[in-house]
């Protein structure tokens, strides 16, 4: 089992449209999680921390589900520019200073 | 945007040929890493540093090497390159102490090895 999980999609989404999508990750002492978003050949930009109250920024809203071990991402009022893929990090408790990257989910924003 | 930048951009280079794919950051961060990432795949920590005269290999086993004499540079050398070798390295650089980690990425060398 990888220790982080998630849906490679694509998922289609019309602009304006609301998407959200999970993560799921293995070790259950990891204490941080992020989003990163990663345009097709470049490098991953930070998104989001995720905190266990849930956190919002802009149209972006991330949420933390520590007893089923899951993270989400919603992206309301969809861009195209919000075409991506999205990655999910979380920190390795057993390797102090490492992170743990899922292969990622892409979304499709059309027109 | 952050400061941290790699060369080269792209890279095609025959099969048995000594490169090195060069990293820098302005940033004054101890922490680096070396990430490899093929498509539709997740990135793989090959070598990192918390600091001068600290290296340590990552996860995926890798062939290459690394050094780390000054804060800000942080090369990745492959002594004889081979088509396996084929992939995209990123680097990263991190100032945070754990346990949470905001890396910021080089743009990435894209080598393909004929």
């Amino acid at each position: 089992r990888k220790e982080v999980e998630q849906d490679p999609g694509p998922f289609n989404v019309p602009e304006g449209a609301t998407v959200a999508f999970n993560c799921t990750y293995s070790n259950s002492a990891s204490q941080s999680f992020f989003w990163y978003r990663q345009d097709c050949r470049k490098e991953p930009k930070l998104l989001m921390s995720v905190y266990s109250s849930g956190n919002e920024d802009g149209r972006f809203t991330a949420q933390l589900n520590r007893a089923s071990q899951y993270i989400s991402l919603l992206i309301r009022d969809s861009k195209l520019s919000d075409s991506a893929t999205y990655l999910c990090v979380v920190n390795r408790p057993d390797s102090w200073g490492k992170l743990q990257f899922g292969a990622g989910t892409q979304v499709v924003v059309t027109p | 945007e952050a400061d941290i930048y790699q060369t080269p951009r792209y890279l095609v280079i025959g099969t048995g040929k000594k490169i090195t794919l060069e990293c820098s950051q302005t940033m004054g961060h101890d922490k680096m890493y070396w990430y490899q990432q093929d498509p539709g795949m997740e990135l793989h920590l090959i070598h990192y540093s918390y600091g001068v005269n600290s290296t340590e290999k990552g996860d995926l086993s890798s062939e290459s090497t690394v050094s780390r004499i000054r804060t800000e540079h942080f090369p990745l050398t492959l002594e004889s390159a081979r088509p396996s070798h084929t992939s995209q390295y990123l680097c990263a650089s991190s100032g945070e102490f754990a346990p949470g980690e905001k890396l910021f990425f080089g743009s990435g060398t894209q080598l393909s090895v004929l």
